[in-house]
């Protein structure tokens, strides 16, 4: 089983649309989480920490399931700016410090 | 630009061939991580330094590959005897270490082998 699991997608959506992407992970002393966005051809760059109370950032909406092992991102009101990858990221952390990465999910936002 | 930097941006070498890239890492940031990543796969961890120590190398880093940071600044990373399936984006990223690992990318170098 692979650390960290994403539906790689596309997921093609109209503007407006609402979109939710799921990432699973296998480690369960997994401290720390995060999304990522990364656009063609660049860096990934982070787009928002993800805590156990939940948290939201604009459109933007983070989630964090221990007992399942999961992690969410919700996107409302979807924009063509939206378009992009989104990459899972799990931290063990303590002494380990292997910050893995998920395949990714494409997202396309559609006119 | 204070943010992460990485030399060369590309790379073309003949299979057999030494490369060594460079990643200067925001100069507050003590944590330095490799990654090598391929089309339509996310980065895949290759190896991490706390300061000059490095402390963690993936597995599936095969001997050809060496990384270091001297003096806990500036980290260069060398593939030996390229290989084909070397082909690929390698990004480098820093972080402050203080819990949480946010990471700062490098605009990464592109590695193409003949």
């Amino acid at each position: 089983r692979k650390e960290v699991e994403q539906d790689p997608g596309p997921f093609n959506v109209p503007e407006g649309a609402t979109v939710a992407f799921n990432c699973t992970y296998s480690n369960s002393a997994s401290q720390s989480f995060f999304w990522y966005r990364q656009d063609c051809r660049k860096e990934p760059k982070l787009l928002m920490s993800v805590y156990s109370s939940g948290n939201e950032d604009g459109r933007f909406t983070a989630q964090l399931n221990r007992a399942s092992q999961y992690i969410s991102l919700l996107i409302r009101d979807s924009k063509l700016s939206d378009s992009a990858t989104y990459l899972c990221v799990v931290n063990i952390g303590g002494g380990y410090q292997k910050v893995t990465f998920g395949t990714g999910t494409k997202l396309q936002v559609i006119p | 630009d204070t943010g992460v930097s990485q030399n060369p941006r590309h790379k073309i070498t003949k299979r057999g061939q030494n490369v060594t890239f460079r990643c200067d890492p925001i100069s507050e940031h003590n944590r330095l991580y490799w990654y090598r990543q391929t089309l339509g796969q996310g980065p895949e961890f290759l190896t991490y330094f706390q300061n000059e120590a490095q402390l963690e190398k993936s597995r599936l880093l095969s001997d050809r590959f060496s990384a270091e940071r001297p003096k806990g600044s500036f980290s260069t990373l060398e593939i030996q005897r390229t290989e084909q399936g070397d082909s690929a984006m390698y990004l480098c990223a820093s972080s402050l270490g203080q819990g949480g690992e946010k990471l700062f990318f490098g605009s990464g170098t592109q590695l193409s082998v003949l």
